[in-house]
């Protein structure tokens, strides 16, 4: 399968701990988004990567989220101190920017985070 | 800021009925708009998209969606239903070349009936 791929698919910490999801894009998209999604919602925008270069991150929900995308190709999404409300479905895509597919997001399968 | 509303969180049809999903958004520049879909146990995929030109765009499994700017809207439809087509969908916008985060829907969930 050469889709968006998340690790790992699921992940059960309890309140306080740090916890770190990756994400590696298809291979050839410059562009990385990361979105939350929780029960009965949309998924909601948090930031987004242009090949290593953070290009958006006021939408992340506080200061203890904080991603990176170091060499331009997979990225990962840290939040610390973890608190109940962050149980959620994380979300990543992918997309080519400049090429021909239009810019569609090619989402990955997520993360869902269970915080106890 | 963007927003994006849609009408009906759950509808329940039956085989070959026509399917109308409504969608509103929010935004007072140029706009690009989508339609995503997620069937059970997969992952979000792109139905169909908007950025330019003839307002009534085709997407993937015979549906289709027709931007109305006047109306804000971009309904998403099907003249004829299966049961295959149960899922969850969402509306999707986002401003400038298409290539920003995206601001969703809060969904429908589609269930059709054998």
């Amino acid at each position: 399968d050469t889709g968006v791929s998340q690790n790992p698919r699921h992940k059960i910490t309890k309140r306080g701990q740090n916890v770190t999801f990756r994400c590696d894009p298809i291979s050839e998209h410059n562009r990385l988004y990361w979105y939350r999604q929780t029960l009965g919602q949309g998924p909601e925008f948090l930031t987004y990567f242009q090949n290593e270069a953070q290009l958006e991150k006021s939408r992340l929900l506080s200061d203890r989220f904080s991603a990176e995308r170091p060499k331009g190709s997979f990225s990962t999404l840290e939040i610390q101190r973890t608190e109940q409300g962050d149980s959620a479905m994380y979300l990543c895509a992918s997309s080519l920017v400049g090429g021909q597919t239009g810019y569609e997001q090619y989402f990955g399968p997520g993360t869902r985070l269970t915080v106890t | 800021a963007q927003s994006v509303s849609q009408h009906n969180h759950h509808v329940i049809l039956s085989e070959a009925a026509s399917l109308e999903l409504g969608c509103n958004y929010s935004y007072g520049g140029t706009v690009n708009l989508f339609w995503y879909v997620q069937y059970p146990g997969q992952h979000l995929q792109l139905l169909l998209k908007y950025f330019s030109g003839d307002p009534l765009v085709k997407g993937i499994k015979g549906f289709e969606a027709e931007f109305i700017k006047s109306k804000f809207s971009f309904n998403l439809r099907k003249p004829s239903v299966q049961w295959s087509d149960t899922a969850e969908y969402f509306c999707a916008v986002n401003s400038g070349g298409g290539a920003d985060g995206l601001t969703f829907g809060k969904g429908t969930h589609l269930i059709i009936q054998p």
